[in-house]
């Protein structure tokens, strides 16, 4: 069974454009998380879909980040216009049932450097 | 806020010792705790998850507690090898995981 995937792997842009990164969970899992780690921090949560419905976006740093899970199936993730403090790894994991009992899988993250 | 802890921050041990990381969390309501490794350069590989109903979940040599009263789970590893060196993550929370920077393990040949 294939795990979550994300694409790119790495990610090089100059401030004040616009990125898109690309989340593909487990098949069959109805849960999806965003998570972010800034240099030198921890993995902080961006914001968490059920289907394509956003469960909670109380992680998302400001309006230049949007999240989309049309058809609850890949979501995306796009910063715009990106900003040098956007620089990170951005993960995503998923889960198969009920979000507080099931274990999360993640995937490789998305390397994203904002020069 | 949930704030995790994690103890020690790096850890170098010679291989075949057996070796303790520790967690702590401030927040008690919590659902779930997983612990995860994480290679460099790669994503976070699930070791073990501890629902809160749990005291300890084991997969062949690694073993995890939980104790939710004192806000506390630590991970035990035996008999360590040179390919358990990696960092350990654990994350805690009721919905989404409030994680800490974790323990970088080296595992001396």
């Amino acid at each position: 069974e294939a795990g979550v995937t994300q694409f790119p792997s790495h990610s090089v842009i100059e401030k004040g454009q616009t990125v898109t990164l690309r989340c593909d969970p487990i098949s069959g899992h109805d849960n999806l998380y965003w998570y972010r780690r800034v240099m030198g921090k921890e993995i902080k949560f961006l914001l968490h879909f059920v289907k394509e419905s956003k469960q909670d976006e109380s992680g998302m740093p400001n309006n230049r980040f949007l999240a989309e899970r049309t058809g609850g199936t890949y979501s995306t993730l796009k910063v715009q216009p990106a900003e040098l403090e956007d620089s990170g790894v951005y993960f995503c994991a998923s889960t198969q049932t009920s979000w507080y009992t099931s274990e999360q899988f993640f995937g490789p993250g998305t390397r994203l450097t904002v020069l | 806020k949930q704030e995790v802890t994690q103890i020690p921050a790096a850890l170098s041990v010679p291989e075949g010792e057996n070796l303790v990381l520790n967690c702590s969390f401030t927040d008690s309501a919590i659902y779930n705790l997983q612990w995860f490794r994480q290679d460099p350069g790669k994503g976070l590989t699930s070791l073990l998850l501890i629902q809160s109903s749990q005291r300890e979940q084991t997969s062949g040599r690694l073993n995890a507690s939980l104790d939710k009263s004192s806000g506390r789970s630590t991970l035990y590893i035996a008999a360590s090898q040179p390919g358990d060196s990696a960092t350990y993550l654990c994350g805690a929370g009721a919905n989404n995981l409030f994680f800490g920077t974790g323990t970088r393990l080296t595992v001396i040949p």
